[in-house]
């Protein structure tokens, strides 16, 4: 089955500061990869997905990155802020199968 | 408007009772997902529900999991005879078709078996 990894486990940053966060998938016929963000006590939400057949996708200070040849996408927030703070997930899925399977998360701290 | 909402938000069970979570979707969703999230990981998928039909329980990690959406809306997980490695959240996302792969997650039910 797919096994995703994903890197760094935590990560702290100043505000303002920009943050990326690193994952690896196995399968090469994965073609959905989704980014969640949970903040204590609540459920996933997602922020931002991208899809195979495009490379970059970006969304205000949010963007994604995937490269389907090294199989390793990527999410870069950039000028951090404080509300940013909460645990990060990565996904990936095959098309059609709708069940993700999930990293371990980051979780991001930005200090004000 | 209303999201995914999951009930009880907290349980407490002693190792040996049976538990029920409950999953109220978003309306008209057709899609109805169960994960497990253990402390520090991320959720890992038990079971998938289309309408009424249960396609795939390939997650469930034993046969103490049950899980049912008898009328395609409200979904309930049950688990017989928890033990303590059943401790963990468990959350209920839906999606509003089949193809649809955007899911909606609830807070989900945080279970501690003592």
């Amino acid at each position: 089955g797919e096994n995703v990894e994903q890197h760094p486990s935590t990560l702290s940053v100043q505000e303002g500061d920009s943050a990326v966060i690193k994952c690896t998938y196995s399968d090469s016929a994965s073609n959905y990869f989704p980014w969640y963000k949970q903040e204590l006590g609540k459920g996933p939400q997602l922020i931002i997905d991208i899809r195979s057949n495009v490379g970059e996708k970006k969304d205000q200070r949010i963007a994604v990155t995937l490269n389907k040849t090294a199989k390793h996408f990527s999410l870069h927030i950039t000028e951090t802020q404080p509300e940013d703070s909460a645990v990060y997930f990565c996904a990936a899925s095959l098309g059609g199968s709708y069940i993700p399977t999930f990293g371990r998360g980051t979780s991001l701290i930005v200090h004000p | 408007g209303a999201g995914v909402s999951q009930s009880p938000r907290y349980k407490v069970a002693k190792r040996g009772q049976d538990v029920a979570l409950r999953c109220d979707p978003i309306s008209g969703h057709v899609s109805l997902f169960w994960y497990q999230q253990a402390l520090g990981q991320g959720p890992e998928f038990l079971t998938y529900f289309q309408n009424e039909a249960q396609l795939d329980k390939s997650g469930l990690p034993s046969d103490r999991f049950f899980a049912e959406r008898p009328e395609g809306s409200v979904s309930t997980l049950k688990i017989q005879r928890t033990q303590q490695e059943d401790s963990a959240v468990y959350l209920c996302a839906s999606s509003l078709r089949t193809n649809q792969e955007t899911q909606y997650f609830g807070p989900g039910t945080r279970l501690l078996v003592l």
